[in-house]
């Protein structure tokens, strides 16, 4: 099993609509999570991190479900510019936070 | 504000060639480095991690090296290229908050080695 991993997608959606990917992980001792945007040929950035309350800015929600070991994103009113690849990273102790292969999202007209 | 930088953007190069990457980051004293590879379609491997000059640890054994000659400066290096170091190279630093330790990645460099 893999420590962190994400559903490819795509994930084709039209504007406006209400999207979530999850993201599971191994490691139950994990402490930080994190939602990155990556967009084509460019590098990661950070998106939100994740609280273990949950945590909201705008459009997006980040959540955290220790029992299940996986965190979400929500993404409402999606737009044009939101058409992306998520990856989702998860740190435990140490120095060594591991990412996901990443979500692809395309959002359609 | 911190800001990182990488060079080169792009390098083509043949195999058995040498390589040297750099990354630098300004704005913030004595930060964790770190270099990444994605290749194509794939999720990022940790190749090389420093939390101090001259502190390195390898995540994965191959025939690339990383040094930390300063501060803020990494550089990712390797005596003689193979097909399958071709990939996105990506330097990343971080900062420790209340969130955990954040991690802010360079612009990366593609290499494609023919």
């Amino acid at each position: 099993r893999k420590e962190v991993e994400q559903d490819p997608g795509p994930f084709n959606v039209p504007e406006g609509a209400t999207v979530a990917f999850n993201c599971t992980y191994s490691n139950s001792a994990s402490q930080s999570f994190f939602w990155y945007r990556q967009d084509c040929r460019k590098e990661p950035k950070l998106l939100m991190s994740v609280y273990s309350s949950g945590n909201e800015d705008g459009r997006f929600t980040a959540q955290l479900n220790r029992a299940s070991q996986y965190i979400s994103l929500l993404i409402r009113d999606s737009k044009l510019s939101d058409s992306a690849t998520y990856l989702c990273a998860v740190k435990a102790g140490g120095f060594k936070t591991i990412f996901g292969a990443g979500t692809r999202l395309f959002v359609k007209a | 504000s911190q800001t990182i930088h990488q060079w080169p953007a792009t390098l083509v190069q043949p195999v058995g060639s040498p390589l040297s990457l750099e990354c630098t980051v300004e704005g913030t004293s004595n930060p964790n480095l770190y270099w990444y590879r994605q290749a194509a379609g794939r999720g990022l491997q940790l190749l090389f991690y420093s939390v101090g000059i001259g502190q390195i640890s390898s995540e994965v054994p191959q025939n690339l090296s990383a040094s930390r000659p300063q501060d803020r400066q990494f550089i990712l290096s390797s005596k003689k290229l193979l097909l399958s170091d071709s990939g996105f190279y990506l330097c990343a630093w971080s900062v420790t908050s209340g969130s955990g330790e954040t991690q802010y990645f360079g612009p990366g460099t593609r290499l494609l080695v023919l």
